[in-house]
């Protein structure tokens, strides 16, 4: 079975510009998590998607955004990129809606660095 | 909604010598708690979990976690570490009904062989 995948690995990007990661869940899942790791601060809740809809977003601006598509997959969009949003993106999937007992499976992440 | 502290930022121990990584968490409802593992160059990893029952749970690697209820604490234990537990561990709590994991900012652990 394969795992949740992300593309691109690594995204370089200047101050200002629009950065757009990729994520695939595990096949049957519905339920696409995105974080923010940076240095020193852990993991941070970023946003839930399932069947299509957010479901919930962490303490980050608007111009963090996303979508999740018909068949699950999901991207998220920064815009006016900072320097401070430099850090490893990470996705993760769950089956499904609503059921807070299962764990969540990570992908490898993509590493943006903001210039 | 939920926060999740750990205390200990880099803990270093000698091989064979026992763990304890702490974490707290603060919500006011029932919660999942978790605690994840990334080896280096490794993804993410589930430890083990806990949702009910009995609130001493056993997970991969000889690790297991104590829920403490009125202590809001879940705290990993490990009684022999090995070199191959060197990794960060990361504690995470989920609402039972808002399914909105929070981590904590993680505990790096450096096993010396």
């Amino acid at each position: 079975e394969a795992g949740v995948t992300q593309s691109p690995t690594h995204l370089i990007k200047t101050r200002g510009q629009q950065a757009t990661l990729r994520c695939s869940p595990i096949s049957g899942h519905t339920s696409v998590y995105w974080y923010q790791q940076a240095l020193g601060l852990g993991l941070q809740f970023l946003l839930w998607y399932d069947e299509g809809e957010e479901r919930n977003r962490g303490n980050f601006p608007p111009r963090f955004s996303g979508r999740q598509f018909p068949n699950y997959s999901s991207e998220l969009n920064v815009n006016a990129l900072e320097l401070e949003d430099s850090a490893l993106y990470l996705c993760a999937s769950s089956p499904g809606l609503g059921d807070a007992e299962e764990q969540q499976y990570f992908g490898p992440g993509t590493r943006l660095t903001v210039t | 909604a939920q926060s999740v502290s750990q205390h200990n930022h880099h803990v270093i121990l000698s091989e064979a010598a026992s763990l304890e990584l702490g974490c707290n968490y603060s919500y006011g409802g029932t919660v999942n708690l978790f605690w994840y593992v990334q080896y280096p160059g490794q993804h993410l990893q589930l430890l083990l979990k806990y949702f009910s029952g009995d609130p001493l749970v056993k997970g991969i690697k000889g690790f297991e976690a104590e829920f403490i209820k009125s202590k809001f604490s879940f705290n990993l234990r490990k009684p022999s570490v090995q070199w191959s537990d060197t990794a960060e561990y990361f504690c995470a709590v989920n609402g039972y009904n808002n399914n909105d994991m929070r981590f904590g900012a993680g505990t790096r652990l450096t096993v010396k062989p």
